[in-house]
């Protein structure tokens, strides 16, 4: 199993809504990352979780909360977002850091109104 | 600061013909840089990977780069189109600090 699992695929909050993006890998690697991305542009590195903790925030608003329940899943819990936060949410995994390749996930499409 | 730098934000090629994706990095020591391909409504797929060694790489589907420490470029060939190969293609690396920095992406456009 090479994949990276990320549900839901499409997700249409509000700004009051509380909801949560799942990220799953079962390849036995131990970093684990979220990406933004915004249309046309490069993925942005939001997090990164190495060997269940967390190694890297980059100066993310805290309105966006990572959590790493065991070394297969990662969440991102969205609370209070704004409507320039819609994007392309990626997560990716490495087997141990950022020097390697990485696998990603399809990603969620988010849409803020 | 960014480390690498993509040349063309579009290019079109006719199917058949050369690709030819252009990246020039800026670190004077690139111990890795990378090619992914991004296909619509999916994640990110690397094509290949240059840690020192050999300067010509070969990845997947076709697609090789050959890394020329002279002109500080890493750019991605593939001999001949195909009309699957229409993507966004990124340039990354080399890792600074605990990320990699991606270039700014180049579409390929693939025309029958």
């Amino acid at each position: 199993d090479t994949e990276v699992t990320q549900t839901p695929k499409h997700l249409v909050m509000g700004m009051t809504n509380k909801k949560s993006l799942k990220c799953e890998q079962h390849m036995g690697h131990r970093a684990m990352y979220w990406y933004k991305q915004k249309a046309k542009k490069p993925p942005e590195l939001m997090f990164v979780y190495s060997y269940e903790k967390l190694s890297i925030n980059e100066s993310v608003p805290s309105r966006f909360s990572p959590e790493c329940p065991n070394s297969s899943l990662l969440n991102l819990h969205l609370h209070a977002l704004q409507p320039e936060d819609s994007a392309l949410y990626l997560c990716a995994s490495s087997q141990q850091d950022i020097n390697e390749k990485l696998f990603f996930g399809s990603g969620t499409q988010l849409s803020v109104l | 600061a960014q480390s690498v730098t993509q040349l063309g934000s579009h290019v079109s090629v006719s199917e058949g013909a050369l690709v030819l994706l252009r990246c020039n990095y800026s670190s004077s020591v690139p111990p890795y840089l990378f090619w992914y391909v991004q296909y619509p409504n999916q994640g990110l797929q690397l094509l290949l990977k240059y840690t020192t060694g050999a300067t010509l790489v070969k990845g997947i589907n076709g697609f090789e780069a050959e890394f020329k420490k002279s002109e500080t470029s890493f750019h991605l060939t593939k001999p001949s189109a195909h009309m699957s190969d229409a993507a966004e293609y990124f340039c990354a690396g080399p890792p600074t600090g605990n990320q990699f920095y991606f270039g700014t992406g180049t579409s390929l456009t693939v025309i029958p």
